[in-house]
């Protein structure tokens, strides 16, 4: 167990409505990253935080946003919901960001949260 | 733009078959060459990635630079591991984030 949680695991709205995902990364982690899996898409990069302050930021809408916490967890922001925004939405985190050195962190991924969009 | 391209769909071989994963990349620099599995239900995991250069369950993965290449292999595949494999791209000062190709279904047969 890789120590990421995410909640809640199924989501079911409706368009136009706004829902929040939420993810705890594993202890001592100080980097959140937010992916997306969709079918067409398959899957894709949306934002990272490190330590509360935004580091990247990858094919994410603007109808979506993001925030880490003091305590490090994160949240993710999706509103105005469309039919296409249903995916399967992966939360990851690792201990640090190297931004200008030449070793990626290991990322740990969370269960996923599913969110479908009637 | 960096790029990840994974031919297969879908990989079907017998228990027993040599596997081989394939996993192309386009990135002109130094990247950093991740493979990940996801078994049915379950989470992402880290399977290898190039640095480690360590042999995880069997596989093992070269980086061949000149063919921007990341092939994963195993020699006897087993049935239990048949999942979806995603080959993944970090490139320096990209502030980590991965580039995931679209991945490969293996399905071991008994």
């Amino acid at each position: 167990d890789s120590g990421v949680t995410q909640t809640p695991k199924h989501l079911i709205t409706a368009t136009g409505q706004r829902v929040t995902l939420r993810c705890s990364p594993r202890s001592g982690d100080l980097s959140v990253y937010w992916y997306q899996q969709s079918l067409d898409q398959g899957l894709q990069f949306l934002i990272q935080y490190y330590n509360g302050e935004e580091r990247a930021k990858g094919n994410i809408l603007e109808r979506f946003s993001a925030q880490q916490f003091p305590d490090l967890h994160s949240e993710l922001n999706l509103s105005s919901l469309e039919l296409g925004d249903s995916a399967l939405y992966f939360c990851a985190s690792s201990v640090a960001v190297l931004a200008g050195g030449s070793v990626a962190d290991t990322q740990y991924f969370g269960p996923g949260t599913r969110l479908t969009v009637l | 733009a960096q790029r990840v391209t994974q031919p297969e769909k879908l990989l079907s071989v017998f228990k027993g078959a040599p596997v081989e994963l394939k996993c192309n990349y386009s990135y002109s620099g130094s990247p950093e060459l991740f493979w990940y599995v996801q078994y049915s239900r379950q989470r992402l995991q880290l399977l290898l990635r190039h640095i480690s250069r360590e042999s995880i369950k069997g596989f093992t993965a070269d980086l061949n630079k000149g063919e921007t290449s990341f092939h994963l292999k195993k020699p006897f595949a087993q049935e239990e591991d048949s999942a979806m494999y995603y080959c993944a791209l970090s490139v320096p000062g990209g502030y980590n984030k991965l580039i995931f190709g679209a991945g490969t279904r293996l399905a071991v047969h008994p």
